[in-house]
């Protein structure tokens, strides 16, 4: 099975500060990737599909992008409302695993 | 309007059974691929199980063989019938809804339903 391994596991920076996660796929995935948003006590939310295709409604300043089996979501300026844990999940395949989640937090 | 919402949990023995249910509305559960994923308390997501348009179903190794997914396509609603449970099935459970029928994410989930296993 694919193994879907995200980091930092959390991380703590600034009101404007440009914010960075990585997942890395063990094997190959091509750009099947999403990034979800799960607020505190709320749903997980849609935020990025194929890689780098944001979903409708999701602010501008979330991006994706990709680089062989590496993926990345970039906050280019940390909001207080983007306090949140983050999921990467593939979708090549049958078997949809998840990353461990990245914990977002405001300094 | 896309609505999904969960219902059937609650708090089941050990080595109990239980069928949770995913009504859907505002779209045709049996055109689409839809998925169970579940949340431990304090922990990270972990999918569960999926069934395509076409009727094909898959499950984590770790529910393989206990759980089986559904759909009713006359109530349009989504089912996992869950047996076997365990201490480590206690979750939050989610339906979700990929659109299409085959390779997508997950755009719209449910509120969500909790599943106790405790005696």
């Amino acid at each position: 099975d694919i193994q879907m391994t995200q980091s930092p596991s959390s991380l703590s920076a600034s009101v404007g500060d440009r914010v960075t996660i990585t997942c890395r796929a063990s094997q190959g995935i091509s750009n099947y990737l999403a990034w979800y948003q799960q607020k505190p006590g709320k749903v997980p939310k849609l935020l990025i599909y194929a890689a780098s295709t944001l979903q409708s409604g999701v602010p501008s300043r979330f991006s994706g992008s990709a680089s062989g089996t590496d993926f990345t979501l970039t906050i280019s300026s940390l909001q207080p409302e983007d306090v949140a844990t983050y999921y990467c999940q593939k979708y090549n395949s049958a078997l949809r695993t998840f990353g461990q989640g990245t914990k977002v937090e405001i300094k | 309007e896309v609505q999904l919402v969960e219902s059937g949990g609650g708090l089941i023995q050990p080595g109990g059974s239980l069928r949770l249910s995913c009504a859907a509305s505002g779209f045709t559960v049996s055109s689409n691929y839809m998925s169970w994923v579940r949340q431990a308390p304090g922990k990270g997501l972990e999918w569960v199980s999926s069934i395509y348009s076409g009727g094909s179903t898959y499950y984590a190794d770790s529910v393989k063989g206990r759980f089986t997914i559904s759909r009713d396509n006359s109530k349009n609603t989504l089912y996992v019938q869950m047996s076997s449970l365990r201490g480590e099935d206690t979750a939050v459970y989610y339906c979700a809804r990929g659109p299409g029928g085959g390779s997508s994410p997950l755009d719209y989930w449910g509120q969500g339903t909790l599943v106790t296993v405790s005696s």
